[in-house]
């Protein structure tokens, strides 16, 4: 079945620092690629998102790339602020099964001054 | 745009009493709406999904008597969480899919209810 599976954190950066959150996934349709981000005590917020293979979606100084030939969709960001701090969770929705989404476990980031 | 309004953000309900939590969709309709559980540092756990004029399906090992779900209108949805019992305590989020859009649509969140039983 469809999956998303997402690096283990916690992560702790300095600010200033370059983020990468990796996420890969499993489809047998062609899916639609999400990353969302929750802070704390609220819901999720999409961070952004990427619809067919080889787009970059990109939010906030965010950004990751649909790779249909790794099946990835890796989170970036040249340089992350304490308000970054935050859990971030890939998705992935599919064609074939009906609007159903498909989440990672979240990756928990801590930005340090 | 895309707005998911949840009530309530919190509460906090005796052991045995019935709690009712509501997910509203307030600039779009909304076909179908998904309940999630969360527990601390972890991830969202899907309870069922909602589609309006239709009863919920649920998850397997959710109790569908225990967590009632009604989507009465594109607007609305609503989860009971009845009898309620300190393991019920959690954080509830609600997400909602605007009406007929395609499959590449994200899902739009609510801000989650955080539900504690003493």
């Amino acid at each position: 079945g469809d999956s998303v599976t997402q690096m283990e954190g916690p992560v702790t950066l300095s600010e200033e620092a370059f983020l990468t959150i990796n996420c890969t996934y499993t489809a047998t349709g062609y899916p639609s690629l999400f990353w969302y981000v929750q802070y704390p005590g609220e819901g999720l917020q999409l961070l952004l998102k990427a619809t067919k293979a080889d787009d970059k979606g990109s939010n906030k100084g965010f950004e990751a790339t649909y790779r249909k030939e790794t099946t990835s969709f890796h989170l970036e960001k040249g340089s992350v602020q304490v308000s970054d701090s935050a859990v971030y969770f890939c998705a992935l929705s599919a064609t074939n099964t009906g609007n159903q989404f498909y989440f990672g476990t979240g990756t928990s980031l801590t930005v340090i001054p | 745009g895309a707005v998911v309004s949840q009530h309530p953000s919190w509460v906090i309900c005796k052991s045995g009493t019935s709690v009712k939590i509501e997910c509203r969709s307030l600039d779009f309709q909304a076909t179908t709406m998904f309940w999630y559980r969360q527990f601390p540092k972890q991830s969202l756990m899907l309870m069922a999904t909602s589609n309006e004029g239709s009863k919920a399906t649920y998850e397997q090992g959710v109790e569908k008597d225990k967590f009632l779900i009604n989507h009465a209108s594109l607007t609305l949805s609503t989860l009971t969480v009845t009898s309620a019992h300190p393991e019920d305590s959690s954080f509830y989020i609600c997400s909602a899919i605007y009406r007929g859009t395609l499959y590449n649509s994200p899902l739009h969140f609510g801000n989650g209810t955080r539900l504690t039983v003493t």
